[in-house]
C-alpha cells in the first residue's frame, strides 16, 4: 500500500534490552513525526525530522531514546536498556511538506511491551 | 505547548450537534483535526491555516481564531459513524506537531 507502515505491529522485550522501531513515510514525504501514545491519550510527540534532519528531538524523554532518518526517507526509533515504563504504542505520522501546510499521514504503530 | 481540549467526553443522539475546542498557550500556525477509533491510528478529519484557508472533510466544519489561538470543530447531524476520539493538532511556526488529550464522542442511536 501507499500508506505509512511502521515495523514490527508488536513487539515484546525483556527489561534492560535495546529494542529499534521503523517507520517507512509515505514515498516523497518530507517530514516525519514520532510520538508515543498511552492508552486514551493524545499522541506524545517525541522528535520531528525534516528531510534528514533532525529539527527538533525536545520531546524524547531522556538519553536511552535516539532517532535517525539517515537518508531523508526510513527513520528508526531506538530505545536502550529498555524499562517498563517505555511500554505504549509507537506511531509516526509522514506528511508531504511541514505540518504547517498539509494534513500528516499516521502508521498503525508499534506496540512496544516490557516485561 | 501541549493544547488543551474540551470538553473531554461528550455523548450524543444521532442527529445531534457538538462542538470541540482547542486552545493554545502559544502563537499558532495551523490546526489540524484527527479522529481515531478504538485499535486504530488516528486519521484526520481538517486542516486549518493563518489567513482562513481550510482544507478537509466534506460534512465537517471548523473555525480557527489565530488572535486567541483557538480552533472549534463543528459536528452537526452527528451520525453514527462520527463516534471515537478527536484530537485537536496545533501547529508551530518550527513545525512542532502537538496533541491535546483527545475528547471522546460518543453517538448514540
Amino acid at each position: 500500500g501507499a500508506g505509512v507502515s511502521q515495523s514490527p505491529r508488536y513487539k515484546v522485550t525483556k527489561r534492560g534490552q535495546d529494542v529499534a522501531l521503523r517507520c517507512d513515510p509515505i514515498s516523497g514525504h518530507v517530514s516525519l513525526y514520532w510520538y508515543r501514545q498511552a492508552l486514551g491519550q493524545g499522541p506524545e510527540f517525541l522528535t520531528y525530522f525534516n528531510y534528514e534532519a533532525q529539527q527538533d528531538k525536545s520531546g524524547l524523554p531522556n538519553d536511552r531514546f535516539s532517532a535517525e532518518r539517515p537518508e531523508g526517507s526510513i527513520s528508526t526509533l531506538t530505545i536502550q536498556r529498555t524499562e517498563q515504563r517505555d511500554s505504549a504504542m509507537y506511531r509516526c505520522a509522514s506528511s508531504l511538506m511541514s505540518a504547517r501546510h498539509t494534513e500528516a499521514f499516521f502508521g498503525q504503530g508499534t506496540r512496544l511491551t516490557v516485561v | 505547548q501541549q493544547p488543551v481540549q474540551s470538553p473531554q467526553a461528550v455523548i450524543l443522539r444521532e442527529g445531534e450537534d457538538a462542538v470541540i475546542n482547542c486552545s493554545s498557550s502559544k502563537a499558532l500556525y495551523s490546526v489540524h483535526w484527527y479522529r481515531q477509533k478504538h485499535g486504530e491510528a488516528p486519521v484526520f478529519l481538517m486542516i486549518l491555516l493563518k489567513g482562513g484557508e481550510q482544507k478537509g472533510h466534506e460534512k465537517i466544519s471548523a473555525s480557527f481564531n489565530e488572535k486567541k489561538q483557538q480552533s472549534s470543530l463543528y459536528l452537526t447531524a452527528s451520525q453514527l459513524s462520527y463516534s471515537g476520539t478527536y484530537f485537536c493538532g496545533t501547529v508551530y511556526n518550527n513545525n512542532d506537531m502537538r496533541f491535546g488529550a483527545g475528547t471522546r464522542l460518543t453517538v448514540k442511536p
